[in-house]
């Protein structure tokens, strides 16, 4: 069953400080795994897309890693600012149309 | 300018109403979606177009019902509206079925 696993579910951090937060998949095929940042009432916005090929993508602060032997992925923020506080949602791609959505990791980044 | 817009950002109403929220987007792409958001923040894929043609259908009530008037717009109607369909609807589009996605802001909808 294609299903994508995020951990922690929510996380809280200090300003400034720097945080990884993880996704495990079990998605077949593959086509890429993007990471979305989702604002408390807006909609989700692309930070990131990689394909097989490529282990590793920044965007800013944001640097996603991706082991595609271990089916892991890992969202790393540099320097937290307050405005990451969001929910962060992995989501793999098998293919046409075809989405697996994970349920987000929760995170405050505190003053 | 708005990429992907819908409309309205809030629908309160009342149960075994009839609703509808609008989407269009700007950005020229061939695909949009309608996707559904439940309370704990779970986004699942309800419909794809594809240029105006119905691609993906997940295991939705008939009483929704999906309209792509052309390849920029996709409404979303719901009849007979029920306590369980209170959630955030966002509309969504991208250029290929594979390409990153773009989302409204979404449509909160609360049924009394």
């Amino acid at each position: 069953k294609n299903q994508v696993e995020q951990s922690p579910q929510s996380l809280i951090i200090l300003e400034g400080k720097n945080c990884t937060l993880q996704c495990n998949y079990t998605v077949s095929p593959f086509s890429n795994l993007r990471w979305y940042k989702q604002d408390t009432g807006r909609g989700p916005v692309s930070l990131t897309i990689m394909t097989f090929s490529e282990n590793t993508k920044s965007n800013g602060r944001y640097t996603a890693t991706l082991d595609a032997d271990t089916k892991q992925s890992s969202l790393h923020i540099t320097a937290s600012q307050l405005s990451d506080s969001a929910s962060y949602i992995c989501v793999v791609s098998a293919g046409f149309q075809k989405l697996v959505f994970g349920t987000g990791t929760r995170l405050l980044v505190s003053p | 300018d708005t990429a992907v817009s819908q409309t309205p950002k809030y629908l309160v109403t009342q149960m075994g109403n009839d609703k509808s929220i609008k989407c269009e987007q700007n950005l020229g792409h061939d695909t949009m979606y309608w996707y559904k958001q439940d309370s704990k923040k779970f986004l699942k894929i309800m419909f794809s177009y594809n240029n105006k043609e119905l691609i993906i259908n997940e295991t939705v009530p008939n009483r929704f019902s999906p309209k792509s008037p052309d390849k920029a717009h996709l409404n979303l109607h719901i009849n007979s509206l029920e306590l369980g369909d209170s959630a955030v609807y966002f509309c969504a589009s991208s250029q290929t079925s594979t390409g990153e996605l773009f989302f409204g802001e979404g449509s909160r909808l609360t049924v009394l």
